[in-house]
């Protein structure tokens, strides 16, 4: 059974830079055809995708956030983790990650978690 | 403004059927790509409905079904049911910007 669970703080001042983590269980990062992603959504809008790391080590950015954003993942640890640089208050938004089944479907989703931008 | 185009909301009585639908492009849903749909409740985690245009993961009802033609994408719900009052979304990957993209998003209400 494939199970996720994001931590992370849940206040961050604006300038500071967010750090989540993506510890996961019942896959793993250095076999075939698997990846962890991260999705966010702020409050009353859409999902947004943000990174994706696969097993080899290759990683996608969303373009408007690429220059902010960094993933890495310790397989040793089953672990995936996303930085955040410069964060603003529109960055509020609950933050998921997801395992990436073959067919580069977000087959199962963390619980999420919220994280707010406030000074 | 997503990539992909999704109408805001959609209703139907319980038993009836909708669709929703998701138009993108040719650098994305009129590609190679496949279009992958979520259902998302307020307060849990998105759940994976339709995989690679019109498959189902295990779990999922028969009244969901998924089809894709061109550069758009439908998801079809029958035999509505108040447990299906959620946000729909599709999903698919964008060779232009060479990542993943979602729709804006619909909110289904059931009447």
């Amino acid at each position: 059974q494939i199970t996720l669970q994001e931590s992370g703080p849940t206040l961050v001042k604006p300038t500071q830079t967010l750090t989540l983590t993506c510890t996961f269980s019942g896959f793993s990062l250095s076999t075939g055809e698997v990846g962890v992603g991260w999705i966010r959504q702020p409050p009353e809008k859409a999902l947004e995708w943000l990174a994706l790391i696969y097993w080899n080590d290759d990683k996608r950015y969303s373009p408007s956030l690429k220059s902010r954003l960094t993933i890495t993942k310790d397989t040793s640890k089953n672990q995936v983790v996303l930085t955040i640089t410069n964060m603003d208050p529109v960055d509020t938004a609950t933050y998921y990650c997801a395992h990436i089944s073959p067919s580069d479907a977000f087959d199962i989703w963390g619980q999420g978690t919220m994280v707010t931008v406030s000074s | 403004q997503s990539v992909l185009t999704q109408p805001p909301s959609v209703s139907g009585a319980p038993g009836q059927r909708v669709t929703i639908s998701c138009t993108g492009s040719s650098s994305n849903i009129g590609a190679v790509y496949d279009v992958h749909w979520y259902q998302h409740l307020p307060g849990t985690a998105p759940r994976l409905l339709i995989f690679d245009n019109n498959h189902r993961p295990s779990g999922v009802p028969d009244r969901f079904s998924g089809s894709k033609s061109g550069t758009s994408a439908s998801l079809a719900i029958t035999g509505l049911q108040a447990e299906d009052e959620a946000d729909y979304y599709c999903q698919s990957y964008d060779s232009s910007l060479s990542g993943c993209v979602f729709g804006g998003g619909t909110k289904l209400t059931v009447l």
